[in-house]
């Protein structure tokens, strides 16, 4: 069964202090890997996609990173507006379906 | 308007109401999709629609009636619904089938509240 696991459930951080968020994986054909950020009451908003192992994408504070069983979502010196929900979701095969994971909970003190 | 939007943005309704929510998409896009957020809980695909047909329907009780009249448009159907179906409903878009992964875009989404 295809299964989308992330963790920490939660993670608080300190203004500048860097971490990794980690996806780990389980689909037959994996079609892309998908974070999002999302903030209280918002609709999820797009970061990345990866589609092969190896692949890495960067976008100001946030690097995500694909093998063929895991991602992880780099945070380098974070600020208190990095704080949200970041989900990390996978396609695979041919269908239309995403499967999500239940997110991971930042919270960035300054 | 850009993106993807959703009205309303908050609606309670009784158990025998009936009520829609409404979704469209100013990307271009051919796919649309409906989501549940509960809390603690990932979220759920509910239907997929693609060039305006149903290409997904996840097991969803037949309360929930999806509608989608063109490419740009997608409303949800809602009738005696239950409180457990209180959630934040999120709508999306995508290319439509390309063969490769493809990012959906989501909308703010609809908090409901069935009381």
């Amino acid at each position: 069964e295809d299964q989308v696991t992330q963790s920490p459930e939660a993670l608080r951080l300190q203004e500048g202090e860097s971490s990794s968020l980690n996806c780990s994986y389980t689909v037959s054909g994996l079609r892309g890997l998908f974070w999002y950020r999302q903030d209280p009451g918002k609709g999820p908003e797009f970061l990345f996609t990866l589609y092969s192992a190896g692949e890495e994408k960067e976008k100001e504070r946030l690097k995500a990173t694909l093998t063929k069983k895991e991602s992880f979502l780099h945070i380098t010196a974070p600020k208190p507006e990095d704080s949200a929900t970041y989900l990390c979701a996978v396609q695979e095969g041919y269908t239309d379906k995403l499967i999500f994971g239940t997110g991971t909970r930042l919270q960035v003190f300054p | 308007e850009t993106g993807v939007t959703q009205t309303p943005r908050h609606l309670v309704m009784g158990m025998t109401n009936k009520k829609s929510l409404k979704c469209e998409q100013h990307l271009g896009h051919n796919a649309m999709y409906w989501y549940k957020q509960s809390a603690k809980k990932p979220l759920e695909l509910m239907f997929v629609y693609n060039f305006k047909e149903q290409t997904e329907n996840n097991s969803v009780p037949s309360r929930f009636s999806p509608e989608c009249p063109n490419s740009s448009h997608l409303f949800l159907h809602l009738h005696t619904l239950q409180p457990e179906d209180s959630a934040l409903y999120l709508c999306a878009s995508s290319q439509g089938l390309t063969g490769q992964g493809e990012t959906q875009y989501f909308g703010p989404g609809t908090r409901l509240l069935v009381l």
